[in-house]
């Protein structure tokens, strides 16, 4: 069965600094992965995906993510962190092997940016 | 274009009444979900459609829970009897095809006392 892991319920990061917010998966064929963010009382928007190609990612808000097949990651990274981007993030993972289509989601990692 | 749409935004019903939910997809969007986000997880899947056709519902309880989608567009989800548990965030999304990205509604609340 496929999974998604986010290690890290709670993040915290100085504004300005980089940000990671990490995420591992686990599936039988190839994935496709996927990082959504959630603002209080809000749904969740998508921000990137990776399907195939080049491994790094760019995506909405300045937001890129770097897959790596070895260590099964898909790690959400941000040169340079705003007050703006505390909010909550998940991963999420579609296992291509046929007939297992489904949309699976971690846990959720709270990033807090502090000013 | 218009986004995913649901209603109603909060509902608060007692245990062991029932309840239903609608949503409307983005127009064109076959694959359709319905999630379960309870406060401080992650959206747990309940059922996803494509087209008309259930592609996954193994989280689905059906002793309770039931969905459709009439018509391969517009879903409602029912809930009939709630129970105490059921309180969570209920999100629908849909998607251009299963391959692609999910774009989601605003949710709906639902309490249960």
């Amino acid at each position: 069965a496929q999974s998604v892991a986010q290690p890290e319920d709670q993040v915290n990061v100085a504004e300005g600094n980089p940000l990671t917010v990490k995420c591992t998966y686990s599936v039988s064929g190839n994935p496709y992965l996927f990082w959504y963010v959630q603002y209080p009382n809000r749904g969740l928007q998508f921000l990137l995906k990776y399907i195939t190609g080049d491994n790094l990612v760019k995506g909405s808000y300045g937001f890129e993510a770097e897959f790596n097949k070895s260590q099964t990651s898909f790690h959400l990274k941000k040169p340079s962190a705003l007050v703006s981007d505390s909010a909550l993030y998940f991963c999420a993972v579609r296992d291509m092997n046929f007939g297992n289509e489904k949309l699976t989601f971690g846990t959720g990692t709270r990033l807090t940016i502090i000013p | 274009e218009a986004g995913v749409a649901q209603s109603p935004r909060y509902k608060i019903i007692e245990k062991r009444q029932s309840v239903a939910f609608w949503c409307n997809p983005i127009s064109g969007h076959a694959t359709l979900y319905w999630y379960q986000q309870i406060l401080g997880q992650g959206p747990k899947l309940l059922i996803q459609f494509q087209n008309n056709g259930v592609v996954d519902d193994s989280q689905l309880p059906k002793d309770r829970f039931s969905a459709e989608r009439l018509k391969g567009v517009d879903s409602t989800l029912k809930i009939q009897p709630a129970k105490l548990e059921d309180s969570a965030v209920y999100l629908c999304a849909s998607s251009y095809g299963q391959l692609a990205e999910a774009f989601f509604g605003q949710g709906t609340r639902l309490t249960v006392v």
